[in-house]
């Protein structure tokens, strides 16, 4: 069976920084792309960084370009989020989900939450 | 960017009803790469249907996707208590991904 779990969210505060893990089970992990996904308290589902499966293509979110990171390691079955400079307003649960290629975001992980307050 | 549009906001039902969730695009979606996902409070989502009108492994054949372009709707044939939750559409076609403001859809 398919496992993502995230790991690594806690309170940061405002300027400070934070390295989410995405550690992978039961797949090829170096098969698929991977994304990081956020949802701020009560609010809706935001896009935030994609990585390809070999690691070698990255994008972001222009809320995010230039103060987090997205990396992985194939060989720990594990995806990065590096987030520095974190703001208030990256408070969130962030997610990590896997690309099923043309067919949609089939596995997602439980979350993990990240606050960013003094 | 392309931009998502959910409509209605919630949408009060009964179960046993159907249900009937619309997603509008700012631009043409590439290739119908338009899916949709179901969330529950305090889980995580949950692909329901991708290219516009695949249904995912494992979702029950009462969810079903259509459109293209810019106009997709998700329709629940006939609502179970199961399936009150919280429906956003995403476009996976073009960079940066977006996803709609989410669909509830509540007990009447």
């Amino acid at each position: 069976e398919v496992q993502l779990l995230e790991s690594g969210g806690g309170l940061v505060q405002p300027g400070g920084s934070l390295r989410l893990s995405c550690a992978a089970s039961g797949l090829t992990f170096s098969s698929y792309a991977m994304n990081w996904v956020r949802q701020a308290p009560g609010k809706g589902l935001e896009w935030v960084s994609g990585i390809s499966d070999s690691g070698g293509s990255t994008n972001y979110a222009d809320s995010v370009r230039g103060r987090f990171t997205i990396s992985r390691d194939n060989s720990k079955n594990t995806l990065y989020l590096q987030m520095n400079s974190v703001r208030a307003e990256d408070t969130a649960v962030y997610y990590c989900a896997k690309v099923e290629y043309g067919r949609g975001w089939d596995r997602w992980g439980q979350g993990t939450l990240v606050t960013v307050s003094s | 960017e392309i931009v998502l549009t959910q409509s209605p906001g919630t949408l009060s039902l009964s179960p046993g009803e159907r249900a009937t969730l619309s997603c509008r695009a700012s631009q043409s979606v590439s290739s119908s790469y338009l899916a949709w996902y179901q969330q529950k409070p305090g889980q995580a989502p949950r692909l329901l249907i991708y290219g516009a009108s695949s249904r995912a492994t494992g979702i029950p054949d009462r969810f079903s996707g259509s459109g293209s372009g810019t106009d997709f709707t998700l329709t629940i044939s006939r609502l179970e208590p199961e399936d009150f939750a919280v429906y956003y559409c995403q476009q996976y076609g073009t960079s940066p991904i977006t996803f709609g403001p989410g669909t509830k859809v509540d007990i009447k």
